[in-house]
């Protein structure tokens, strides 16, 4: 059973910054490409940062290039998002998300992490 | 960047009945590789969001018959046949044809 199951975030002053952390389990996690997407308060969703399944290859929404860095561990079966110069517009729920084995699909997505940027 | 546009924004369905949602892109979404990277996934509140349908009409494990996606190209549909309770909630089509990946701005459906 597929399990990705989020943790860090929390509360940052803006400008700051936080981590994010993703454990996975119940699949070949070396062997898909992960992503990161996020939920606003009471809006829609939107999607953040791609890792491909080596590391080789990342990819991020334009509202977060520059500051937000996807990495992944294979030996620990983890993968991470590092949030830096915080805005108060980066609040919100921050998923983790498996690819598709098909290719290029959301599959599964965690149950999410809370990320509240505030003075 | 591709906008996806859903229409309707919200659906007030009865038990029984069908409903439809369109999603229209501002641009092709057919891949190099010949596929179309086109899915809707259903959100619960307090949940993450689940995957339906993927590249336009394949059923992704587990998702009931009563839900088929059709379209191509630039013009997409996600139909209930028959509408149960456990089908309220809010729809999202992405695409995961072109970096970045985007989403609709969501079709809540109201029993």
């Amino acid at each position: 059973q597929v399990q990705l199951v989020e943790s860090g975030g929390g509360v940052a002053q803006p400008g700051g910054s936080l981590r994010l952390s993703c454990a996975a389990s119940g699949f070949g996690f070396s062997g898909h490409g992960m992503h990161w997407a996020r939920q606003g308060p009471g809006t829609g969703l939107e999607w953040v940062a791609y890792i491909s399944w080596n590391g080789e290859a990342t990819e991020y929404a334009g509202s977060v290039r520059g500051r937000f860095t996807i990495s992944r561990d294979d030996s620990k079966n983890m993968l991470f998002l590092e949030l830096e110069s915080l805005r108060v517009e980066d609040t919100g729920i921050y998923y983790c998300v498996k690819e598709f084995s098909s290719g290029w699909t959301l599959e599964i997505w965690g149950q999410g992490k809370q990320v509240i940027v505030s003075s | 960047d591709v906008v996806l546009t859903q229409s309707p924004p919200s659906s007030p369905v009865s038990l029984g009945q069908p409903a439809s949602i369109s999603c229209r892109s501002s641009q092709s979404l057919v891949h190099g590789d010949g596929k179309t990277y086109l899915s809707w996934v259903h959100q619960r509140p307090g949940q993450p969001p689940k995957l339906l349908i993927y590249q336009i009409s394949k059923r992704f494990s587990g998702v009931p018959d009563r839900f088929s996606g059709s379209g191509a190209g630039t013009d997409f549909t996600l139909r209930i046949s028959r509408v149960e309770a456990e089908d309220a909630g809010i729809y999202y089509c992405t695409q995961g044809t072109l970096f970045p990946w985007t989403f609709g701005q969501g079709t809540k459906v109201e029993i």
